[in-house]
């Protein structure tokens, strides 16, 4: 069964960093594009960012808001996508989602406040 | 980037009844590229239908997408008790994929 489930969520100060982790069950996360997408409390959702297949390049794309601060990565060994995120702010505030074409995981919260 | 506006912001309708939900897109989606979502609370999004009108593994055919270059619908043709949510339509033709602000569908 496919699966991915989102961790790493937290309190945290802002201007601090974070890493969420997306663990895949299920498919080799190499084979397949992975993104992550924002909710901000009382909002909708927002493209953070995609890592392509291998098989695309492992090519990676942001959007504006985060570009320069935050890094998609994956780590095959252990089947795994990261979110590194640097100079958090408190619009970064949410549920974070990482998702596989068709399947989403649960969400990771991360509050970033004083 | 490329602006998706959903309408109406909220809909209330009963169970039975037909749900017609709209996406308006600001410029073109390539080749329709064009999802809809469904949104429970402390759900994950369930992806409902993909490439305009395709619907997705095990999505009820009560479920249907049209459309086609910047106007695409979501129709719900009798509405059970389950699907009041929010739902969400998502372009990924053109970079950045970009949502849709959402429609909540509610009793």
């Amino acid at each position: 069964e496919v699966q991915v489930v989102e961790s790493g969520g937290t309190l945290i100060q802002p201007g601090r960093s974070l890493r969420l982790s997306c663990t895949a069950s299920g498919f080799p996360i190499g084979d397949y594009a992975v993104t992550w997408v924002h909710q901000a409390p009382g909002k909708g959702l927002k493209f953070v960012c995609l890592i392509t297949s291998k098989a695309d390049g492992g090519t990676t794309e942001y959007a504006a808001s985060v570009r320069g601060r935050f890094t998609i990565s994956r780590d095959e060994s252990v089947n795994i996508a990261y979110l590194q995120m640097n100079s958090l702010k408190t619009e970064d505030t949410g549920v974070y989602y990482c998702n596989r074409w068709g399947h989403w995981g649960r969400g990771t919260l991360v509050t970033v406040s004083s | 980037e490329i602006v998706l506006t959903q309408s109406p912001g909220t809909l209330s309708l009963s169970p039975g009844e037909r749900a017609t939900l709209s996406c308006r897109a600001s410029q073109v989606v390539s080749n329709n590229y064009l999802a809809w979502y469904q949104h429970q609370p402390g759900q994950p999004p369930r992806l409902l239908v993909y490439g305009a009108s395709t619907r997705a593994t095990g999505i009820p055919d009560r479920f249907s997408g049209s459309g086609s270059g910047t106007d695409f619908t979501l129709t719900i043709s009798r509405l059970e008790p389950e699907d009041f949510a929010v739902y969400y339509c998502q372009q990924y033709g053109n970079s950045p994929q970009t949502f849709g602000q959402g429609t909540k569908v509610e009793i």
